[in-house]
């Protein structure tokens, strides 16, 4: 079974800083299948990053995706109120097919 | 970009089965895939399987022998069927389309409870 570490549980952080959120897998995934969601209370999931690195229509060059291997980062840049949140990473082609972390929230005070 | 919305009961007794249903607007399901996921608090987020416009299907293994994803005969909307309920299936229900090996987008989801 392919299993997603992600850390820190949570962040906090301020208006204007940056923060640094990690996905690690148990098995190499290649950068391609891998994707991260940002989650809003009472909201679904929207895509941030797929294929590692490459942002979805709409998101901000704030929000950047890097990592090889088994290690990968979600950083964002000058953080805004906004942002808060609980981010996803998600991987394809393990086992499960399609499987996820269990998220990072981020509180911006 | 396509909008997709789940519609189904909120309330299923167990033992029953499950049915959902996501409607797509604003495109058309005659390409791409299409995948039902789900969310419970102490599961997380669950890929549950995915539809080819062909038909084609693929499952997760833990829900394999009770989950059926089918396309209406309209190809404006798929739906999810999932047998003999219980209580671990209680979870908030999206439909998406896929984005390569992503998804996007997702529907608003629909939360649905296993009770008596």
């Amino acid at each position: 079974e392919l299993v997603l570490t992600q850390s820190p549980g949570t962040l906090s952080s301020s208006p204007g800083e940056s923060a640094i959120l990690s996905c690690r897998a148990s098995q190499r995934v290649p950068s391609r299948y891998l994707a991260w969601y940002q989650q809003k209370p009472g909201k679904a999931p929207r895509l941030l990053i797929r294929g590692g690195y490459t942002r979805a229509t709409g998101i901000p060059d704030r929000f950047r995706g890097s990592g090889s291997g088994t290690d990968f980062t979600l950083t964002i840049d000058r953080l805004v109120p906004e942002d808060s949140a609980v981010y996803f990473c998600q991987q394809f082609g393990g086992s499960p097919l399609y499987g996820f972390g269990p998220g990072t929230r981020v509180e911006i005070k | 970009q396509a909008l997709l919305q789940e519609s189904g009961p909120g309330l299923v007794r167990p033992s029953e089965t499950l049915s959902l249903t996501c409607s797509v607007s604003g495109g058309s399901i005659t390409s791409d895939y299409w995948s039902w996921l789900r969310q419970a608090p102490e599961r997380g987020l669950e890929w549950i399987g995915y539809l080819h416009f062909t038909g084609n299907t693929t499952y997760t293994s833990s829900l394999k022998n009770r989950v059926t994803i089918s396309l209406d005969k309209s190809k404006t909307h798929f739906s999810l069927t999932l047998t003999s309920v219980t209580a671990s299936d209680t979870a908030i229900y999206y439909c998406a389309r896929h984005r390569g090996a992503s998804f996007d987008p997702w529907g608003q989801g629909i939360p649905i409870t296993v009770s008596s």
